[in-house]
């Protein structure tokens, strides 16, 4: 079972700052990784899939990079809504399996 | 608008059933595979069983033998039957468009699974 680790587990920044959370593969999944946000009482969001890619309707202030083991999703300006928690996922291989979650926090 | 509305869901002894329904719309239900995951009560996303369009499954470890994923294309309903329910089967159980072909997305609203004595 591939196993992802988000770090750091509480993000703590004010709405205008950079938000970079990270996502390590215990092995390669390619580009295989999406990321999600969940705000409470909500269904997970697609945010990022394919490691790099917007979903449809997501803003530009969204972006994901990386490939392999590593990735990094970065919201270049955060604005109230976006704080939440935010998840990870590889559909590389089986059991498809998704990190323990970012949890963005205001400062 | 793709729209999957969760149903099904309970309260329930531990051993009991319980089968959740899924109902899709807003897309070609029959070309799409579909998947269920789960969230306990302030826990993270587990993913729990996926069938393709043509209806081949997987199942998590922790669920394997005891649930069973189906779908019904003429109705556009995937379901979930649930034996043998554990403490630990109670979740948020959401239902999904997608499999490891593709991106999970979207989800639907989740139906409550609680076990419980």
């Amino acid at each position: 079972e591939i196993v992802l680790t988000q770090s750091p587990a509480t993000l703590s920044l004010s709405p205008g700052e950079r938000a970079t959370l990270s996502c390590r593969a215990s092995q390669s999944v390619g580009t295989y990784l999406a990321w999600y946000q969940q705000k409470p009482g909500q269904a997970p969001r697609l945010l990022i899939y394919d490691a790099s890619n917007r979903a449809t309707g997501i803003p530009a202030r969204f972006s994901g990079s990386g490939s392999g083991t590593d990735f990094t999703l970065t919201i270049s300006s955060l604005e109230p809504e976006d704080f939440a928690v935010y998840y990870c996922h590889q559909r590389s291989n089986w059991p498809i399996t998704f990190g323990q979650g970012t949890r963005l926090e205001i400062k | 608008e793709v729209q999957l509305l969760e149903s099904g869901g309970g309260l329930v002894q531990p051993g009991g059933s319980l089968r959740l329904s899924c109902a899709a719309s807003g897309f070609t239900f029959n070309n799409n595979g579909m998947s269920w995951v789960r969230q306990a009560p302030g826990g993270g996303l587990e993913w729990v069983s996926t069938i393709s369009h043509i209806g081949s499954t997987k199942y998590a470890d922790s669920v394997k033998g005891r649930f069973t994923i189906s779908r019904d294309n003429s109705n556009n309903t995937l379901y979930l039957q649930m034996n043998s329910l554990r403490l630990e089967d109670t979740a948020v159980y959401y239902c999904a468009k997608g499999t490891i072909a593709s991106a999970i997305d979207p989800w639907g609203q989740g139906t409550l699974v609680i076990v419980s004595s």
